[in-house]
């Protein structure tokens, strides 16, 4: 039983297309992140929600834009995908708002051709 | 400079023996202080997790956090081929706020 679920796990599109990350976590957390991991393993914050509002925004570009439906959910959508955006994108989970002891999923390639 | 400097390595070990890992970081305001372990194609697991200054230990882990020097350290001892994993230090400044993590030390351990 998957504590913090994303799909899909693979993701190979064409430069220009739209696309969604899913993500859904099990464990009751009433926060939520979108990190970002380059190819150099560097891990970075994308976003946070706590209780379905978002907190924390960092510099990404407006093509990138969380939605949470409820505490348990939240999704990623990216527009007119870039060759740049190719990268491992994780999703994760914390017990209240903080973000210390952080519970990620298993991750997705997003590989943008 | 970086606000958390971690060498990439790789750094490969024999079975049994002491490792020991390191970060150093910029911003004395930092007071909360993790180490994450990610074994390849999967999310990284929290390992340790330090409120400010000392040492804590977890079975062959130990996580050492000296804010005098702006350093803190995973030390495993006996380590085993299953501790072959990207180790990755991250730190906040306050409860709530993002972590920052570092680059990630690639360890492995032969048999």
């Amino acid at each position: 039983d998957t504590a913090v679920s994303q799909t899909p796990k693979y993701l190979v599109t064409q430069m220009g297309n739209d696309k969604s990350i899913k993500c859904e976590q099990n464990l009751g957390h009433d926060t939520m992140y979108w990190y970002k991991q380059d190819s150099k393993k560097f891990l970075k914050i994308m976003f946070s929600y706590n209780n379905k509002e978002l907190i924390i925004n960092e510099t990404v570009p407006n093509r990138f834009s969380p939605k949470s439906p409820d505490k348990a959910h939240l999704n990623l959508h990216i527009n007119s995908l870039e060759l740049g955006d190719s990268a491992v994108y994780f999703c994760a989970s914390s017990p209240g708002a903080g973000g210390e002891k952080l519970f990620f999923g298993s991750g997705t390639q997003l590989s943008v051709l | 400079q970086k606000e958390v400097e971690q060498d990439p390595g790789p750094l490969s070990v024999p079975e049994g023996a002491i490792v020991s890992l390191n970060c150093t970081y910029s911003n004395s305001a930092f007071q909360y202080f993790m180490w994450y372990r990610q074994y390849s194609r999967k999310g990284p697991e929290l390992l340790m997790y330090t409120y400010s200054s000392g040492n804590k230990e977890d079975g062959r882990f130990t996580a050492q956090v000296d804010k005098s020097s702006k350093y803190i350290s995973l030390f495993i001892r006996d380590s085993q081929p299953s501790d072959s994993a990207t180790y990755l230090c991250a730190m906040s400044y306050l409860a709530g706020t993002a972590l920052i993590f570092g680059k990630g030390t690639t360890l492995s351990v032969s048999s």
